[in-house]
């Protein structure tokens, strides 16, 4: 049984607001989710984490509803240069556990 | 910026060679992890270490080992390569607290095992 999950891909056009959602229905109570961005030929970049609720940064927003099953990744008005693979990923809060997604293939076009 | 190195971006090895990845980073931390990536699968951890001679075994540990002497250096080691390693490898490093769980990930290895 997948302990996280996500949309295969998703498609968007430029100036819209994306959302991608990753299930995690088996999140420990102290665990923290976590968000990454991937570019062919790169390593994964680190986006944003949260614990609950909201959380905003200079780049995106996470929402987590208070059952914590799941996680809503935002991005403001995206770009083409925003087309990537995007990841979540649960981690145990003293570091004894790390579930990736299988990522969401995000397309923007013109 | 912190910066994670791996030794090499492609590498070619045949069955049964002993392969050796190597990662390095800069920013003196604490945890360091080898994670390998496939087409639908996403990223798995194979050992992570949170600290020098400690390691911890990740979800796909058979057929690999690590090693940490040095805190900035952690090696993966494939003792017997076999084509189901052919992969691509990822390793990554952060800091040891639990308020911040960013993690810094090197460019990859992209393993051949013919």
């Amino acid at each position: 049984l997948a302990k996280t999950t996500q949309p295969i891909s998703m498609d968007s056009y430029e100036g819209q607001e994306v959302n991608i959602t990753c299930s995690h229905n088996n999140i420990a109570t102290n665990d923290y989710i976590t968000w990454y961005q991937q570019f062919p030929s790169q390593g994964p970049r680190f986006i944003i984490q949260g614990y609950k609720t909201k959380v905003t940064n200079e780049v995106a927003s996470l929402f987590i509803p208070a059952d914590r099953k799941s996680s809503t990744l935002s991005l403001p008005r995206v770009s083409l240069s925003d087309t990537a693979v995007y990841y979540c990923l649960v981690v145990g809060w003293n570091f004894n556990k790390f579930y990736f997604g299988s990522g969401t293939k995000l397309n923007v076009k013109p | 910026d912190v910066k994670v190195t791996q030794s090499s971006r492609y590498l070619v090895k045949r069955t049964g060679e002993k392969v050796f990845l190597e990662c390095v980073q800069d920013m003196d931390h604490e945890n360091m992890f080898w994670y390998r990536q496939d087409p639908g699968l996403g990223l798995r951890l194979i050992y992570f270490s949170y600290d020098v001679k400690m390691k911890e075994k990740g979800d796909i540990p058979e057929g690999y080992s690590v090693s940490r002497e040095k805190k900035e250096r952690f090696s993966l080691i494939l003792e017997s390569a076999s084509t189901n390693q052919t992969s691509m490898y990822l390793c990554a490093s952060s800091i040891w607290d639990r308020a911040n769980y960013e993690q810094y990930f090197g460019p990859g290895t992209r393993l051949t095992v013919t």
